[in-house]
């Protein structure tokens, strides 16, 4: 079957713009989450969904930052007056329900952000 | 706070030597650790956990903690396994106290296998 897809693959937008990057996890996974890798970095947790809720949204840096999953399926991560410091790769994973024990979190390709 | 360290930014060896990749973690409680692998182009992919306690593509790696680590080690590297090499810490707990798999990553570790 598909794996984590993330469109769009590359974004370039200008300072103070607002965009929207896209995830569509694995068909059966009902938990989420996203990552953001700066340069030379490893990937930082986000926010994390379980179905339509956000269960953990600690990792997000600010109010410009916020991230919807409106079915339990499909999310969308907004990021809102982009500054340059957002430029980034911002990552997806789903996996089965995470509970008490962790269940393999698959990545997508990621969507590359630059803020120019 | 869940911290994961990897102090090699950079790591070449030759083709059959050995090879470790460093990890040291600091956790308040009981850790699930994990290695990921991005090989070139493609996406982050799971390598191997602790608590699998299984050898993939030759790699193993151990949860000493005693020393908080969880190096990764291969007794004959092969080309083929040049990649970005992630350690990451499982940990965090949601409502009720359960954990839910929020992955904390270190910086990652290149690791160049010349032939």
């Amino acid at each position: 079957g598909a794996g984590v897809s993330q469109t769009p693959s590359n974004k370039v937008t200008e300072k103070g713009k607002y965009v929207e990057l896209r995830c569509d996890p694995i068909s059966g996974h009902t938990a989420l989450y996203w990552y953001r890798q700066s340069l030379g970095q490893g990937p930082e947790f986000l926010i994390y969904f379980q179905g339509t809720g956000a269960a953990d949204d600690s990792g997000l840096p600010n109010d410009r930052f916020f991230a919807v999953r409106p079915e339990g399926s499909v999310s969308t991560l907004k990021i809102q007056r982009t500054e340059r410091g957002d430029s980034a790769v911002y990552l997806c994973a789903s996996s089965l329900p995470s509970g008490r024990k962790y269940n393999e979190q698959f990545f997508g390709p990621g969507t590359r952000l630059t803020v120019l | 706070a869940q911290r994961v360290t990897q102090p090699e930014k950079l790591l070449s060896v030759f083709k059959g030597a050995p090879v470790e990749l460093k990890c040291n973690y600091s956790y308040s409680g009981s850790p699930e650790l994990f290695w990921y692998v991005q090989y070139s182009r493609q996406r982050l992919q799971l390598l191997l956990r602790h608590i699998s306690r299984e050898s993939i593509k030759g790699f193993t790696a151990d949860l000493n903690k005693g020393e908080t680590s969880f190096h990764l080690k291969k007794p004959f590297a092969q080309e083929e396994d040049s990649a970005m090499y992630y350690c990451a810490l499982s940990g965090g707990a949601g409502a009720g106290g359960t954990s839910y798999g929020k992955l904390t990553f270190g910086q990652g570790t290149i690791l160049t296998v010349h032939p």
